[in-house]
């Protein structure tokens, strides 16, 4: 049973660039959420993704968008990069939508230089 | 707005128990959750208590949540080395998929 896999694990741009990071959900699971942890702090929210579109968003600039397909995968973009957006990015997956339990992936590195 | 709290260390030896603490503003929340980190890893969802309930255990996992508190904690019986991670307590808020996390509570296990 494959849990939830991101691509790719390391990744390294420069201020102004833009990314493409990749997120595959747990089998079975409909939902995908993102979310950013900075060093030494716990994640925090960016969005989540329910039959293709966006439903909840935290406090985060519209320079990270993202997308679904029809086979639940997700992508996160975050467009004209900052040094502040150097973190672990993780996707989470669950079951529907609303309060339900999240699976995480092991998360994309990204560094900013 | 919503906000959790968790003490940042805790060091224990080998063998003894383990308890991390964590508090909670929304008293609205679904469920509420333990997740593991370990170095260069994701987060491994180790168990989580509805709102309804008191406890719930799970092999060496004890959860005790306490609402009228907003207290939730996880006892780690007979703790060992492969236990020191990072352990986050998150919340649901009300009727969304957004988790909010507390900074997250460094275990160190001792030999």
């Amino acid at each position: 049973d494959a849990g939830v896999t991101q691509s790719p694990t390391h990744l390294i741009k420069t201020r102004g660039q833009q990314v493409t990071l990749r997120c595959s959900p747990k089998s079975g699971h409909d939902t995908v959420s993102w979310y950013q942890q900075a060093l030494g702090q716990g994640p925090q929210f960016i969005f989540q993704y329910y039959e293709e579109e966006e439903r909840q968003r935290g406090n985060f600039p519209d320079r990270f968008s993202g997308h679904q397909f029809p086979n639940y995968s997700s992508e996160l973009n975050v467009n004209a990069l900052l040094l502040g957006d150097s973190a672990l990015y993780l996707c989470a997956s669950s079951s529907g939508q609303g309060a339900q339990p999240q699976h995480f992936g092991d998360g994309t590195r990204l560094s900013i230089l | 707005g919503e906000d959790v709290e968790q003490s940042l260390f805790l060091s224990v030896r080998e063998g003894d128990s383990s308890v991390i603490n964590c508090t909670y503003t929304d008293s609205s929340s679904t469920y509420l959750y333990w997740y593991k980190q370990e170095p260069g890893a994701g987060l491994q969802l180790l168990t989580y208590i509805f709102s309804n309930m008191d406890m719930k255990q799970d092999q060496r996992l004890t959860v005790l949540l306490n609402k009228k508190d907003k207290h939730l904690s996880l006892r780690i019986a007979d703790t060992q080395t492969g236990d020191s991670a990072i352990y986050f307590c998150a919340e649901n808020e009300v009727n969304t998929g957004k988790l909010i996390f507390g900074q997250g509570t460094t275990l160190q296990v001792k030999p």
